[in-house]
């Protein structure tokens, strides 16, 4: 049974500073998926990575994925207030389309 | 822009009574999801369907049943609302694709059961 982890649950972090999201999967995935969750609003995705060494940029988030570690992460650089919001990954056991989330990381991002 | 439209907002039900939430696609897309999404435990699956009439249970789904009559529409049941399942319910959609796009969202319906 696929099950996903995320660490940290709670990220407070300074503006301009730089931090990593990571996201640990316990069973082959072929796909994993990043998404931004604004409060009282719904999921929004950012990034898909579909294999082992894909890496993916979109203004300040950068996520990466290791099939072999079965981890993901998503790295932040020179965070701004922006950037506040929960964040999610989710994985699909390989050949299924059922998406598992980890339990999402809480950043707020202070001036 | 894919439009994933859940019927309600927020909804107020009383212990005991059957709880329908209801939630459409406009893409054509084959996957549709329920999940709940409670404080610290992140979105949990409850129940999805790859087809018409098709469904399978996800990680949760004491409690729960689920109605996929047409393509578009997919209605999760509560048959007897308990306090317990007070939470905000998700739902999405998603295609069976050779590129395995991501799966799109609703704006998310929360029940409180009194």
């Amino acid at each position: 049974e696929l099950k996903v982890e995320q660490n940290p649950l709670f990220l407070s972090m300074q503006e301009g500073k730089n931090y990593t999201i990571y996201c640990n999967y316990s069973t082959t995935s072929d796909r994993l998926y990043w998404y931004r969750q604004d409060p009282g609003k719904s999921l929004e995705s950012l990034f898909v990575l579909l294999s082992n060494g894909a890496v993916k940029q979109e203004g300040r988030l950068m996520a990466s994925l290791d099939t072999k570690a079965r981890l993901s992460t998503l790295h932040i650089t020179a965070a701004v207030h922006d950037l506040s919001a929960t964040y999610f990954c989710a994985a699909c056991t390989s050949g299924t389309y059922k998406y598992i989330f980890g339990t999402g990381t809480r950043l707020k991002v202070l001036a | 822009d894919v439009k994933v439209t859940q019927s309600s907002r927020y909804l107020v039900k009383r212990t005991g009574e059957k709880v329908f939430l209801e939630c459409v696609q406009d893409m054509d897309h084959e996957n549709m999801f329920w999940y709940r999404q409670d404080p610290g435990l992140g979105l949990r699956l409850i129940y999805f369907s790859y087809d018409v009439k098709m469904k399978e249970k996800g990680d949760i789904p004491e409690g729960y049943s689920v109605s996929r009559e047409k393509k578009e529409r997919f209605s999760l049941i509560l048959e007897s609302a308990s306090t317990n399942q007070t939470s905000m319910y998700l739902c999405a959609s998603s295609p069976i694709s050779i590129m395995n796009t991501e799966a799109f969202f609703g704006q998310g319906t929360r029940l409180t059961v009194v």
